[in-house]
């Protein structure tokens, strides 16, 4: 099966950048996508086609994806961008979608 | 406006067969590209996807989970239901539905669960 593996856990101070990765084999290949759950609600999408910022979405937040991994990059990571963060793909019509591991973001 | 919202049983009992309602508005599920989801999160974990379906009434499985799962739509209703049988505790968790959207000439995001439901709890336990 289709595996996306993330860092369990990031830890940055405020200001400054953080970086997330997500993981799969020939992932570059997929299209990525990335939301951002804060704790005790529903996941909101920040990322999409590896890069793509949905409309709302400050312009610190970005993406990439090449090889086997993509990559969420927060710039000037602010108190309110603390949660769990998890990469998703659609895989094949056999596998479906695939989410990644999650990563919670602490900013100290 | 998109919205999502998920209804079904807080609690059930194991071996029983839980149904789960989507209700969405402010799109149609028979455009092309359209498709909604099912992920579900266990306390303290990750999200799972486990089900989709799209407008031309494609179903599409989480593997592991295929032979307990049905996902259906009611386009008229605007709602999607998702059955699972023979539960456990294990499949305690908070159901979230999303809508996902794929080769559409709609303009936005793609590739991606783009709007969500807040979820429901649901317990599983003798």
């Amino acid at each position: 099966s289709y595996e996306l593996t993330q860092p369990p856990s990031v830890s940055v101070s405020p200001g400054q950048t953080t970086t997330i990765t997500c993981s799969g084999h020939n992932l570059e290949d997929k299209f990525v996508s990335w939301v951002h759950q804060k704790e005790g609600q529903a996941p909101l999408l920040v990322i999409y086609l590896d890069a793509k910022r949905p409309s709302g979405i400050p312009e610190r937040f970005s993406g990439s994806n090449s090889g086997n991994t993509a990559t969420l990059t927060i710039f000037g990571t602010q108190a309110m961008d603390e949660g769990d963060y998890y990469c998703h793909a659609w895989i094949s019509r056999t596998t479906g979608v695939v989410f990644g591991t999650g990563t919670r973001v602490t900013v100290l | 406006q998109v919205t999502l919202r998920e209804s079904g049983p807080a609690m059930a009992k194991p071996t029983q067969t839980l149904t789960l309602t989507c209700t969405f508005s402010g799109f149609s599920l028979t455009t092309i590209g359209m498709y909604i989801g099912w992920i579900r999160q266990p306390p303290g974990k990750a999200l799972e996807w486990l089900a989709l379906i799209n407008w031309a009434d494609d179903k599409f499985y989480r593997e592991s989970l295929k032979t307990r799962l049905t996902i259906s739509r009611d386009t008229s209703d605007n709602q999607v239901v998702l059955t699972m049988t023979n539960v456990d505790p294990m499949d305690t968790a908070t159901y979230y539905c999303a809508r996902f959207r794929r080769d559409t000439p709609v303009s936005g995001p793609s590739d991606a669960f783009d709007f969500w439901g807040q979820g429901t709890v649901v317990a599983v336990s003798s």
